[in-house]
């Protein structure tokens, strides 16, 4: 399984931004997949996650009201629309794959990708 | 939510040594716990599952235990491409999802 991520960089507080990760070397429809993130020099927080189909997603409480995660099937592609940014959100975002349909069964975590860096800032 | 608490934090070693590394859950899991290794710079790496159970690749070092909420990483004879940070994470049905604080393992 490859896993790339894309669309970080430096944003305002308050502003949106939105990561993309391609999925590529499995069937994309067969699994749930989620977004870890790591604030620098940091531990790893669980973000957000998504069903197979799209049709069920879960959110850190840190995050809940502010990110949307939604997928493409079509085009193996998984996003998360981040609004309302806070220099709370700067960290390295990780795209990784689940090992069942659904993000709320018992999910650990084999496929990781690199990660994409978003930094909030004035 | 489930709350995991990763011991220690830091962990000084030799090569050749034996060490252990705790994670204690903060109600009843089961064995749905995973541990990682982290290198700087790098995406973490799965090294265990089910709390005991070696992903395929990972030398047989490493092994994993558990009893009741409290979970064992132990790498014996540790190799100096061990030295990196691990950490644990609950994986009980949608809790959310929640890992320990880290622990970095430093050459002594």
């Amino acid at each position: 399984a490859q896993l790339v991520e894309s669309g970080g960089g430096l944003v305002q507080p308050g502003r949106s931004l939105r990561l993309s990760c391609a999925a590529s070397g499995f069937i994309f429809d067969d699994y749930a997949i989620h977004w870890v993130r790591q604030a620098p020099g940091k531990g790893l927080e669980w973000v957000s996650g998504i069903d197979w189909n799209g049709d069920g997603s879960g959110y850190a409480d840190s995050v809940k009201g502010r990110f949307t995660i939604s997928r493409d099937n079509a085009r193996h592609l998984l996003f998360l629309q981040m609004d309302s940014l806070t220099t709370e959100d700067t960290a390295l975002y990780y795209c990784v794959k689940g090992n069942s349909n659904y993000y709320e069964s018992s999910a650990y975590f084999r496929d990781w990708g690199r990660g994409t860096l978003v930094t909030v800032s004035s | 939510d489930v709350q995991m608490t990763q011991s220690p934090s830091t962990l000084s070693a030799s090569v050749g040594d034996s060490v252990s590394i705790t994670c204690r859950a903060s109600q009843y899991i089961s064995n749905w716990l995973a541990w990682y290794q982290q290198k700087p710079g790098k995406a973490p790496k799965l090294l265990i599952y089910r709390a005991s159970t070696l992903e395929s690749g990972v030398p047989s070092r490493f092994s994993g235990s558990e009893s009741g909420t409290k979970f064992t990483l132990t790498i014996s004879g540790l190799q100096p491409d061990d030295f990196a940070t691990y950490y644990c994470q609950q994986y009980k049905n949608y809790s959310p999802y929640t890992f320990g604080q880290g622990t970095k393992l430093e050459i002594k």
